[in-house]
C-alpha cells in the first residue's frame, strides 16, 4: 500500500540551528511528494512539492530532494527562525488515484 | 490566494446528537472538496472525497450514514456527523480543489468536536 512515515516530534531547536525532519515513503506507483506546514489556527499550506526523482522542491528557506533509491523526501533548512514553528506533514499524491496520504506530522518549535 | 473557511472551529456536543461542519470557498470554485479526520499525533485520514452536486465517495471503513456529506455548491460541502457519539471525538479538516485532483489544495483551518 502507500504510506509515509515522519520523524516524530515534537522538534526542539534554537533560533539559527540547522533543521531536518525526516521522511520516508512506500507507494506501489511513482508518487508526487509534498511538505505541508500548519501554523497554529490555520489551515496546512503548500510549502514546496516534487514530482519526480531527484527533483528538489524549495520554499522560503526550506528544501526536499525526492530520493527514489531511498525513498525519502526530508525536510531542510539551513537556519531556522521562530516563525518556522510549526507542525509540518509530509505527504504523498499517487497519480490517478487522486488523493493524498499524509504523514503523522511533525511538531517543530523554535526557541529564541 | 484561495482560502476556504471552515466552522465552527471547535463545538462540544452531547452524545446522541448531530453536528454540521461548514467549509466555504471564499474566493473560487472547489469542484472537488476532501474531508479528513486527524486523531492526537496521528496523520490526516481520508474521510471522503465530495464532487459538486454528485454523491460523495467515501474510503473503505467510514459510514456514509453517520458522516453525511453535502456538496450542493461550488462553494459550499457541509460534513454532519450525525448521532454524534464520544468516539467520533476528533478534529475534522477539509480541502477545496478547482478541479478533480488533489494537486492543488486549500485547506480550511479544521473543526475539533468533542462529544460528551
Amino acid at each position: 500500500g502507500n504510506s509515509v512515515t515522519q520523524m516524530e516530534g515534537p522538534v526542539t531547536l534554537s533560533e539559527e540551528a540547522f533543521l531536518t525532519i525526516n521522511c520516508t515513503y512506500t507507494a506501489t506507483g511513482y508518487p508526487s511528494l509534498f511538505w505541508y506546514v500548519q501554523y497554529p489556527g490555520e489551515g496546512l499550506q503548500l510549502l514546496l512539492k516534487a514530482t519526480k526523482a531527484d527533483d528538489k522542491g524549495s520554499n522560503k528557506g526550506f528544501e526536499a530532494t525526492y530520493r527514489k533509491e531511498t525513498t525519502s523526501f526530508h525536510l531542510e533548512k539551513g537556519s531556522v527562525q521562530v516563525s518556522d514553528s510549526a507542525v509540518y506533514f509530509c505527504a504523498l499524491l499517487i497519480q490517478g488515484a487522486q488523493k493524498l496520504v499524509f504523514g503523522q506530522g511533525t511538531r517543530l518549535t523554535i526557541n529564541p | 490566494g484561495a482560502v476556504v473557511s471552515q466552522h465552527p472551529s471547535w463545538v462540544i456536543c452531547k452524545s446522541g446528537t448531530s453536528v454540521k461542519i461548514e467549509c466555504r470557498s471564499l474566493d473560487f470554485q472547489a469542484t472537488t472538496m476532501f474531508w479528513y479526520r486527524q486523531f492526537p499525533k496521528q496523520s490526516l485520514m481520508l474521510m471522503a472525497t465530495s464532487n459538486e452536486g454528485s454523491k460523495a465517495t467515501y474510503e473503505q471503513g467510514v459510514e456514509k450514514d453517520k458522516f453525511l456529506i453535502n456538496h450542493a455548491s461550488l462553494t459550499l460541502s457541509t460534513l454532519t456527523v450525525t448521532s454524534a457519539h464520544p468516539e467520533d471525538s476528533s478534529f475534522y479538516i477539509c480541502s477545496g480543489s478547482k478541479d478533480s485532483g488533489a494537486n492543488v489544495l486549500t485547506f480550511g483551518a479544521g473543526s475539533r468536536l468533542t462529544v460528551l
